[in-house]
């Protein structure tokens, strides 16, 4: 199975600071990502597909970049409802395989 | 809009079985593959199972691989997941989602209902 990295496992921001998250594949995935958001006790919410596509209705601070084995996700201004944990899945091939998740928490 | 609603779970001994299922409104359920994806506890996600628009394909994570099955009764409009032989490492909330692929092969969630939490306990 693909094993997918995330960087940082959790960090500190606060609003209006631009964060940066990294998706590594353990092999190449094509551009075969996507970037979920979930807050607690919430089901995941698609923000990111095709690694950079944005998703209809999610705001335009969110985008993401990468392609193969290396991936980003980036908030350009946090806003305080982004507050919440970052997963990124991959599609290239079965078994789908998350990262670890990413939680962004208030500085 | 697009609503999944899961339910069956529970608390279960270890070795026992438990049904799941997903009931889906607001789109056409039988054009459209749909995924289990599971959370332990303060954990996080975990894809489980797949299965495709017409029930042909399936596909499941090694770890439930032989003791899950994934089903659907598109006349229903309801997904499954039949669980057996569950295991502690097994509790988690469940989920279900929709794929966005379009009676084609499933390649990428974009819906997910709300989550039925199993407990496998003694």
């Amino acid at each position: 199975a693909i094993q997918m990295t995330q960087s940082p496992s959790s960090l500190s921001a606060s609003v209006g600071d631009r964060v940066t998250i990294t998706c590594r594949a353990s092999q190449g995935v094509r551009n075969d990502l996507g970037w979920y958001q979930q807050k607690p006790g919430k089901a995941p919410k698609l923000l990111i597909y095709a690694a950079s596509s944005l998703q209809s209705g999610v705001p335009s601070r969110f985008s993401g970049s990468g392609s193969g084995t290396d991936f980003t996700l980036t908030i350009s201004s946090l806003q305080p409802e982004d507050f919440a944990t970052y997963y990124c899945l991959q599609d290239y091939n079965y078994p789908w395989t998350f990262g670890q998740g990413t939680k962004v928490e208030i500085k | 809009q697009v609503q999944l609603v899961e339910s069956g779970g529970g608390v279960v001994q270890p070795g026992r079985s438990l049904r799941l299922s997903c009931a889906a409104s607001g789109f056409s359920f039988s054009s459209y593959g749909i995924h289990w994806v599971r959370q332990a506890p303060g954990k996080g996600l975990e894809w489980v199972a797949v299965i495709s628009y017409d029930g042909i394909n399936k596909n499941y994570a090694d770890s439930v691989k032989g003791r899950f099955t994934i089903s659907r009764d598109n006349s229903k409009n309801t997904l499954y997941l039949q669980m057996n032989s569950l295991r502690a490492e097994d509790t988690a909330v469940y989920f279900c989602a929709k794929d966005y692929a379009y009676q084609l092969l499933p390649n990428l969630i974009d819906y997910w209902g709300q989550g039925t939490l199993v407990t496998v306990s003694s």
